[in-house]
């Protein structure tokens, strides 16, 4: 079990609005610490989306944005598009665990 | 632009020594600004931080895996490396290196292409 929940898929159809959440806990998220979104597609390295909470990187389409409020935080996908299709992960810091923690991964299929 | 590349055996077998390393290029691994970490992804899994180190030397490590990791850095090469010592299929993943600005704080950016290290006899 991964410390950080994600759900395992969402899918939608190409233009749709999308969210996935990250839900951890009073050691993580809800201590304060920051979380960032990454996004995994086969063969290629992981790409950083979202960075403390809500910043997106240079290069990064605002179609992508965070957002985070208590012990949970979430990535919306706006206007999809077929290459989005891709695994998306959050990150945080436990301090419980003394440790950079993860979400299980969730996939985004775009129908 | 700072770039990483990993290298290394892509094929252990049980019981050794998993070692792998991370090529740095486009800065001084010797900068203050980044932490140099690893991570792996097992197939089918999630992501796993395994450990980081910072240009001081100063280590920090996934208490899941601390009695087994060492990572270290070499720079007259502007590398570092990992090394994951007893090792059995359950370590059988792809291994990323990466770059963080922290450790409670940071994020993990650029990472490299991954390598895929196979433990099996």
């Amino acid at each position: 079990q991964s410390v950080l929940t994600q759900p395992p898929s969402v899918s939608g159809a190409p233009g749709q609005r999308v969210t996935i959440s990250c839900t951890g806990s009073s050691s993580n998220i809800g201590f304060g610490y920051d979380v960032h979104w990454y996004q995994l597609l086969p063969g290629t390295a992981p790409k950083l989306l979202i960075y403390g909470n809500t910043k997106r990187p240079s290069g990064v389409p605002d179609r992508f944005s965070g957002s985070k409020s208590g012990t949970s935080a979430s990535l919306a996908i706006s206007g999809l598009q077929a290459e989005d299709e891709a695994d998306f992960y959050c990150q945080s810091y436990d301090r419980g665990l003394s440790g950079l923690v993860f979400g299980g991964g969730t996939k985004l299929t775009v129908l | 632009q700072l770039q990483l590349q990993e290298s290394g055996p892509g094929l252990v077998k049980p019981s050794e020594t998993l070692s792998l390393t991370c090529a740095v290029s486009g800065d001084s691994i010797r900068s203050s600004t980044y932490y140099w970490g690893w991570l792996r992804q097992p197939p089918g899994k999630g992501l796993e931080w395994i450990g980081s180190l910072y240009y001081s030397g100063s280590t920090y490590y996934n208490p899941s895996l601390k009695s087994r990791v060492t990572i270290s850095v070499d720079t007259s090469r502007n590398q570092f490396s990992l090394n994951l010592s007893s090792v059995t299929a359950a370590d059988t993943a792809t291994y990323y290196c990466a770059t963080s600005t922290g450790i409670s704080y940071g994020w993990f950016d650029p990472w490299g292409q991954g390598t895929l290290v196979t433990v099996s006899s």
